[in-house]
């Protein structure tokens, strides 16, 4: 089945260290975002990439870093840096067709918590 | 500035009644795009419709329909016989239309729907 997964599902981090949370597509498509939800909000852009090899800060990219050196792969990590991190992660993707808006298709996202 | 107003925060209904989901958005484009995401309580956010904004027909999908208006900035989301699987928060997103496929989403806050039986 075609889709996004996103793992591990549940994750605790101590203060002070680096996680990386994954995120995986197999829809072929060339544009991927990494969304941050805190309880009764909305979602908030971390980073998005357009294609390989090459990616964008969103709206919130402050203590996080990403990297795009597969077509299918999109991985997100959480620094120290970032004062705040509890929250739901959603990654999603689109397939970037020139000249339109494309929907965006989500994970199932990943709950991260600050112990 | 875009914006997206989601006013409604929890609307609770019983089984079969109906339920409008309001959004009103705000952008100085001509050209854009509106969506609604429902997020079971299994976090998975799911793509249910996507309208640009030169379309302002409304659109049924099964119980589903929404009502586009460009007047009043609304794309509002109506759930008919309302069903406990439509328990979930649903989410209004804007968007603006670029070039090269990158869009941006802007979310609303969403609006939880509980469906009791």
């Amino acid at each position: 089945d075609g889709g996004i997964t996103q793992s591990p599902k549940y994750l605790f981090r101590k203060e002070g260290q680096n996680v990386t949370l994954s995120c995986e597509q197999n829809l072929n498509h060339d544009a991927m975002y990494w969304y941050r939800q805190d309880p009764g909000q909305g979602l908030r852009l971390i980073y998005y990439s357009q294609i390989v090899n090459d990616f964008q800060k969103g709206d919130i990219a402050e203590g996080y870093s990403v990297s795009r050196e597969k077509k299918e792969s999109f991985p997100l990590t959480v620094t120290s840096a970032q004062k705040n991190p509890t929250a739901f992660y959603l990654c999603a993707s689109s397939p970037r067709t020139s000249g339109r808006t494309d929907t965006q298709y989500f994970g199932p996202g990943t709950r991260l918590t600050v112990l | 500035a875009q914006k997206v107003t989601q006013a409604q925060t929890e609307i609770s209904v019983v089984e079969k009644e109906d339920v409008t989901l309001d959004c009103v958005y705000e952008t100085r484009d001509t050209t854009y795009y509106l969506f609604w995401y429902k997020q079971p309580p299994s976090g998975e956010l799911v793509f249910l419709i996507r309208r640009n904004s030169f379309d302002e027909q409304n659109e049924i999908s099964g119980r589903y329909s929404w009502n586009f208006q460009k007047s009043t900035s609304s794309f509002n989301f109506t759930i008919t016989a309302s069903q406990v699987v439509d328990s979930a928060v649903y989410f209004c997103a804007l968007s603006e239309a670029k070039s090269g496929g990158y869009n941006k989403l802007i979310f609303g806050a969403g609006t939880r729907l509980a469906v009791h039986p």
